[in-house]
Formats: structure tokens, C-alpha cells, sequence
């Protein structure tokens, strides 16, 4: 089975500033694991997925993760915020094999102030 | 445009009155797929399917019914909605199953009162 936690429902940081949130995930099986962003009054888009090939992967709008087995975590990062990266961000997790379930966190909402 | 859709956007609806959700997309996608999100539980999955005629229950499947009868349509039905099946709902397809890019619809807010 194949679950992910979400350290912290919400996370505040001003604008400019390091964007830091937390995933850890188990999976009994190498997983592949994603970061979708769900703007305002909108369905979920893709910020990025890791899948093996580099542990260190490169999103959209300037976000990226580290895939650190150690720890079991996927923790998403930006080096500057902005206002409009102000969203629910959702950590998933999936099998690498054929049709799998994806499971996905609980969310953290990220608020960005002036 | 490539997309999802999903309709109605908004639902109220009494306990008890069977109603239905469709999800449609234009991807030529095999492998669709329900949610519901609640406040502090994320989403959950309700059912997803592989392929016409191929679904299966997700993690949170009681009170729902699913059917793919044709590649590009998987409508989510509710026969007999209770006030625990408030919610947000939304449909995501992909090309190559969970594993791959979803692409999400705007999703369905449903009231049962």
C-alpha cells in the first residue's frame, strides 16, 4: 500500500522568500511520486513527477523537488515566492507498474503576503 | 483545445434522488478516473478505469456506480445520494494510467440536503 503525509495544512511566507513544503510517502513498491498545484475554483494541474531517472526534478513556474529514498520524502521548493504561487499544493503518490491507484495527501495551502 | 469535461459545475439535490455526474474528454485517453476532495482529507479516489469496459473501485467507492461504455466518456452516478456524498468531485484522464500526467476537469460541487 502506498500513502503520503503533508507536514503542515498550511504554510505562510512573504513574498521573495524560500518556499519549503513537505512530503514523505511509503510505498511498498519504487514509486513515482507527483507535486499537483489546484489554483482557486479550478481542477488540479501537474507541477512535476519523479520517476527514477533523477533525483533531482525540475517543474513548472520555477518548483522542484528532491527524491531523498533516506528519508522517504519529496519535499517541493521555490528559492523566490510569488503572489500568484499562492494555491493548495498536493504531494501523490503512485506504483511504477501499469495501472496503478495514485494516492494523494491531504493538501497544503500556501499563503504568499506582500 | 485539449480538456476534460465535467458537468454540471455546481449540483444541489435531495437525499435520495438519483443524479449523474459526466466526464468527457477529447485526449483519446485510456485510463480515466473519479475524486472526491474533502476539507483535510485531500482527494480521494472513487473508481478509475483502464479502458472501455474496464473499471475498478478506488478507495472510497460505497454509494457510487461508474460505467465506460465508450473510450471518451466515464459518467460518475449517485442512485440514491445521502447528505455524506456533499462534496467536491472531479474527473482526470491520462494517457498511460496513474503513473502519467492527469489532466483534471473543473470538478462538480454537489449538495445533497
Amino acid at each position: 500500500a502506498q500513502s503520503v503525509t503533508q507536514l503542515g495544512s498550511h504554510v505562510s511566507v512573504s513574498e521573495g522568500a524560500l518556499v519549503l513544503l513537505r512530503c514523505n510517502y511509503s510505498s511498498s513498491v519504487p514509486p513515482y511520486l507527483f507535486w499537483y498545484v489546484q489554483y482557486p475554483n479550478q481542477g488540479l494541474q501537474l507541477l512535476l513527477k519523479y520517476t527514477s531517472a533523477a533525483t533531482l526534478v525540475k517543474g513548472i513556474n520555477g518548483f522542484e523537488a528532491e527524491f531523498k529514498k533516506s528519508e522517504t520524502s519529496f519535499h517541493l521548493t521555490k528559492p523566490s515566492a510569488h503572489m500568484s504561487d499562492a494555491a493548495e499544493y498536493f504531494c501523490a503518490v503512485s506504483g511504477n507498474t501499469g495501472f496503478q491507484k495514485l494516492v494523494f495527501g491531504t493538501g497544503t495551502r500556501l499563503l504568499v503576503s506582500p | 483545445e485539449a480538456q476534460v469535461t465535467q458537468n454540471p459545475r455546481y449540483l444541489i439535490t435531495v437525499t435520495g434522488k438519483k443524479l449523474t455526474v459526466t466526464c468527457s474528454q477529447n485526449m483519446n485517453h485510456e485510463y480515466m478516473s473519479w475524486y472526491r476532495q474533502d476539507p483535510g482529507l485531500g482527494l480521494r479516489q472513487i473508481y478509475y478505469s483502464m479502458n472501455v469496459e474496464v473499471t475498478d473501485k478506488g478507495d472510497v467507492p460505497e454509494g457510487y456506480k461508474v460505467s465506460r461504455k465508450e473510450k471518451r466518456n466515464f459518467p460518475l452516478i449517485l442512485e440514491s445520494p445521502s447528505p455524506n456524498q456533499t462534496s467536491l468531485y472531479f474527473c482526470a484522464s491520462s494517457f498511460g494510467g496513474a503513473g502519467e500526467k492527469l489532466f483534471f476537469g473543473s470538478g462538480t460541487q454537489l449538495s445533497v440536503l
